[in-house]
């Protein structure tokens, strides 16, 4: 079945930086890939979503990039705010959704 | 849009009693998954129903875990006896499907179980 590796697993950065965050997958089938934020006592919710036919994709300070040869992608946060702490998942699906381990986020004002 | 619904929010029971959720998911989505959520991981799926039929149950516990969808809309989790590993957010998930895949992907709040 597909495998999806994460990484980092926390990253801090200082409010306005960047944060990039990056994933692997192994099925070359896999043709969808959404990223989801976690906040504590919250279910994840969707923040931006990349389909297979597509390079990158950008939607205000969030971007995805996806390079389907090497299969990864990342996501991108730009001018980071202390709100955008939290937990960052990254998933790929085919038949069904395979979700990485979770990147932990905190952003120091 | 009203969200996915779940309850209870918290539950904690002891070793060997049983447990179960409910979930209502985004009206008129056809697909429900119900997901595993340990501390520190993220969500693995558990069971996944299309209307009122199961899809995939592979990862299921199914000596202790089972699931029902009745009627192709809401759905309950019930575990039977609960083990200590047990311990876990349960995360229910709703979509509707289209040739080209998932659309409207949406997750509840969760359940959090504590077994003491």
């Amino acid at each position: 079945g597909e495998n999806v590796e994460q990484h980092p697993s926390t990253l801090s950065v200082q409010e306005g930086d960047s944060a990039v965050i990056k994933c692997t997958y192994s099925d070359s089938a896999s043709n969808y890939f959404p990223w989801y934020k976690q906040e504590l006592g919250k279910g994840p919710q969707l923040i931006i979503d990349i389909r297979s036919n597509v390079g990158e994709k950008k939607d205000q300070r969030i971007a995805v990039t996806l390079n389907k040869t090497a299969k990864h992608f990342s996501l991108h946060i730009t001018e980071t705010q202390p709100e955008d702490s939290a937990v960052y998942f990254c998933a790929s699906n085919f038949n069904k959704f395979y979700f990485g381990s979770g990147t932990k986020l905190n952003v120091k004002p | 849009e009203a969200g996915v619904a779940q309850s209870p929010r918290y539950k904690i029971i002891e070793k060997r009693q049983s447990v179960a959720f409910w979930c209502n998911p985004i009206s008129g989505h056809a697909t429900l998954y119900w997901y595993q959520q340990i501390l520190g991981q993220g969500p693995k799926l558990l069971i996944q129903f299309q209307n009122n039929g199961v899809v995939d149950d592979s990862q299921l516990p199914k000596d202790r875990f089972s699931a029902e969808r009745l009627k192709g809309v809401d759905s309950t989790l019930k575990i039977q006896p609960a083990k200590l590993e047990d311990s876990a957010v349960y995360l229910c998930a709703s979509s509707s499907l289209s040739p080209r895949g998932s659309y409207g992907y949406t997750f509840g709040s969760g359940t959090r179980l504590t077994v003491v």
